[in-house]
């Protein structure tokens, strides 16, 4: 069965401090792995998208990895700011149809002062 | 700006009624999807369309039903058979064989 899974579930870290959220999934055959923050209320906004042979994709002061041979995606985020707390949702796609994605349940992330 | 544009943000709806969310996009996409999203649950596919005038149902389409007239439009109506509505429901779109999904805004539905 494709599966993804996140975690930690949820995460309360000190404003400018480093964290690292991760992401494992079964999903098979393998496409892409994206990273959307989503804010309470609102869609998810992508933040990476990393196909089968990048390993590393930046985006401001967020920073995505990918391990395809364990399956396993992590996204960094430094010098936290208050406005990064969301949800930060790990997405991946099977090849063969655009509509396949399997969507983790989220890491809630909250910044606090 | 291009976009996709939900509406309502928020509806209410009485047992028993069937109620359509409102999907639109700009960005002339092929593809578009309605999700739902319940609290400690991944967003579980509805419906999704490829192209005008055809759709497929996804993984939870049982008390659903869609349209797609128009390329820009892909509307949702929640009908009476739909036991447990209350949720939050997200649109997407999608061009063909790209990797890239935008998400709308969301419309939280709610069944009073």
């Amino acid at each position: 069965k494709n599966q993804v899974e996140q975690s930690p579930q949820s995460l309360i870290i000190l404003e400018g401090k480093n964290c690292t959220l991760q992401c494992n999934y079964t999903v098979s055959p393998f496409s892409n792995l994206r990273w959307y923050k989503q804010d309470t209320g609102r869609g998810p906004v992508s933040l990476t998208i990393m196909t089968f042979s990048e390993n590393t994709k930046s985006n401001g002061r967020y920073t995505a990895t990918l391990d395809a041979d364990t399956k396993q995606s992590s996204l960094h985020i430094t010098a936290s700011q208050l406005s990064d707390s969301a949800s930060y949702i790990c997405v991946v796609s099977q090849t063969g149809t655009a509509s396949k994605l399997t969507f983790g349940t989220g890491t809630r992330l909250q910044v606090t002062l | 700006d291009g976009g996709i544009t939900q509406s309502p943000k928020y509806l209410f709806r009485k047992e028993g009624q069937n109620v359509t969310l409102s999907c639109e996009q700009n960005l002339n996409h092929d593809a578009m999807y309605w999700y739902r999203q319940d609290p400690g649950q991944g967003l579980r596919l509805i419906y999704y369309s490829q192209i005008v005038n055809d759709f497929q149902k996804g993984d939870i389409a049982e008390g659903y039903s869609v349209s797609r007239e128009k390329k820009e439009s892909f509307p949702l109506t929640v009908t009476s058979a739909q036991k447990n509505p209350t949720a939050f429901y997200l649109c997407a779109s999608s061009q063909q064989g790209l990797y890239g999904y935008t998400f709308g805004s969301g419309t939280r539905l709610t069944v009073v």
